[in-house]
């Protein structure tokens, strides 16, 4: 079955550190691949996202790039801001008509 | 615009009530799906829908049922509530296709004592 797989967390960084959050997956076929954002009391909201093989999603700072012969989507942010502190969720879809499959989120805290 | 709205936000129930969720999204999309976030758990999906009058279900959908009469409005009911779904709730809806983008509810935290 399709599955995601991203590294536990909690997360803490000081700011201006370089973060990365690890993203594997398991699907068949051809998925689509997200990260999605959730800041405190409020609901997740899309960060980034990548549809084929060697895709690279950015937004605000953020990026992953779709890499399909390791089957991940690391997100990465070269210098983290306190305004950065949320969970993390990793997702794909594999098709069209079914929905998102998501990873377990990775709390980020950033301290300044 | 409002995207998607959920009501009520918080709510308090006691075992064996029964309550309603409802989400309404603002943007045509024929697809709506409710989920449930517990620590530790992420996001799991409970039922969803892929158009007016569908329904299907999720990960989690025992103790829940759900309705779609309406292209814009997505139920979630709890017959008889129990402890274990105390949890915050989110509502989603999207368009058909691969790469579209799921647009989540502010959410509702249930506590049922």
């Amino acid at each position: 079955g399709n599955s995601v797989t991203q590294m536990e967390g909690p997360v803490t960084l000081s700011e201006e550190a370089f973060l990365t959050i690890n993203c594997t997956y398991t699907a068949t076929g051809y998925p689509s691949l997200f990260w999605y954002v959730q800041y405190p009391g409020e609901g997740l909201q899309l960060l980034l996202k990548a549809t084929k093989a060697d895709d690279k999603g950015s937004n605000k700072g953020f990026e992953a790039t779709y890499r399909k012969e390791t089957t991940s989507f690391h997100l990465e942010k070269g210098s983290v801001q306190v305004s950065d502190s949320a969970v993390y969720f990793c997702a794909l879809r594999n098709s069209g008509n079914t929905p998102l499959v998501f990873g377990k989120g990775t709390r980020l805290s950033v301290i300044a | 615009n409002a995207g998607v709205t959920q009501t009520p936000k918080f709510r308090v129930l006691k075992t064996g009530q029964s309550m309603t969720l409802l989400c309404a999204q603002d943007m045509n999309h024929e697809y709506m799906y409710w989920y449930r976030q517990d620590p530790g758990m992420g996001l799991r999906l409970i039922h969803y829908s892929v158009g007016e009058g569908t329904t299907a279900k999720g990960e989690v959908p025992d103790g829940y049922n759900v309705s779609r009469l309406k292209k814009q409005n997505f139920l979630l009911g709890l017959e008889s509530a129990a402890p274990s779904q105390t949890s915050v709730y989110f509502c989603a809806s999207s368009y058909s296709g691969l790469a579209n983008t799921q647009y989540f509810g502010p959410g509702t935290r249930l506590t049922v004592l």
